[in-house]
């Protein structure tokens, strides 16, 4: 099992260009996450999924769009990227059934630098 | 306002030198706290989640412990491979999906 993998790994933008980052998983799992992770700050939830084809928001979604129309797949959008959205970005996913644990899986991240 | 609060920010100690990472936490209703461990580079990998006050938690030369306003990650006779960044997070009893997270606290072992 691959987890949770995330395209691309690595992005340039200049201000103003749009793109969308790709989240994978393999474990069937229902609910997914996208997070955003800064010096200094903890991981701030951008926008969430419990389903799929439904999504919400989280803690900062202001700049950012989300689909989830497979269960499998959960992607980030920027529509008009901005210097301030310079960060690595971590999607998750979590099963929805009660577990002991209850954890989050984490992809690897994609580093996007905003010029 | 829900709020996690992780000390030091980031911790040196020798090879063999034992000390716990603090994890203070304000929360209406504990639904789970939990322990991840970030390597440079790499998304967060999970260690453990606790419950409720007086749980313990171990796994080899990590032990967390939770009381009800902060939880301990106590780190017994670190090695380098230990250093890494230790991230806490809680989920409130009025959520189902999100957790709230805390900076993080960078242990850096030398050899």
């Amino acid at each position: 099992n691959a987890g949770v993998t995330q395209t691309p790994k690595f992005r340039v933008l200049k201000t103003g260009q749009s793109m969308t980052l790709l989240c994978a998983q393999d474990m069937n799992h229902e609910y997914m996450y996208w997070y955003r992770q800064d010096p200094g700050m903890g991981l701030r939830l951008i926008h969430y999924s419990v389903g799929e084809g439904t999504t919400a928001k989280g803690e900062v979604p202001d700049g950012y769009n989300v689909s989830r129309l497979k269960k499998q797949n959960f992607l980030l959008g920027l529509e008009s990227a901005a210097p301030s959205q310079t960060s690595v970005y971590f999607c998750a996913s979590r099963t929805s059934r009660l577990a002991e644990y209850n954890e989050q899986f984490f992809g690897p991240g994609t580093r996007l630098t905003v010029l | 306002e829900d709020q996690v609060t992780q000390s030091p920010e980031a911790l040196r100690l020798q090879e063999g030198e034992s000390s716990s990472l603090n994890c203070s936490y304000t929360v209406s209703g504990l639904r789970g706290l939990f322990w991840y461990r970030q390597d440079p580079g790499k998304g967060p990998e999970f260690l453990f989640t606790l419950y409720s006050a007086g749980e313990e938690k171990e796994k080899e030369r990590l032990k967390a412990t939770l009381t009800k306003k902060e939880s301990f990650l106590h780190i017994t006779a670190p090695k380098p491979e230990d250093s890494a960044t230790y991230l806490c997070a809680v989920q409130a009893s009025k959520s189902n999906y999100q957790l709230i997270w805390g900076a993080g606290t960078k242990l850096i072992i030398k050899p």
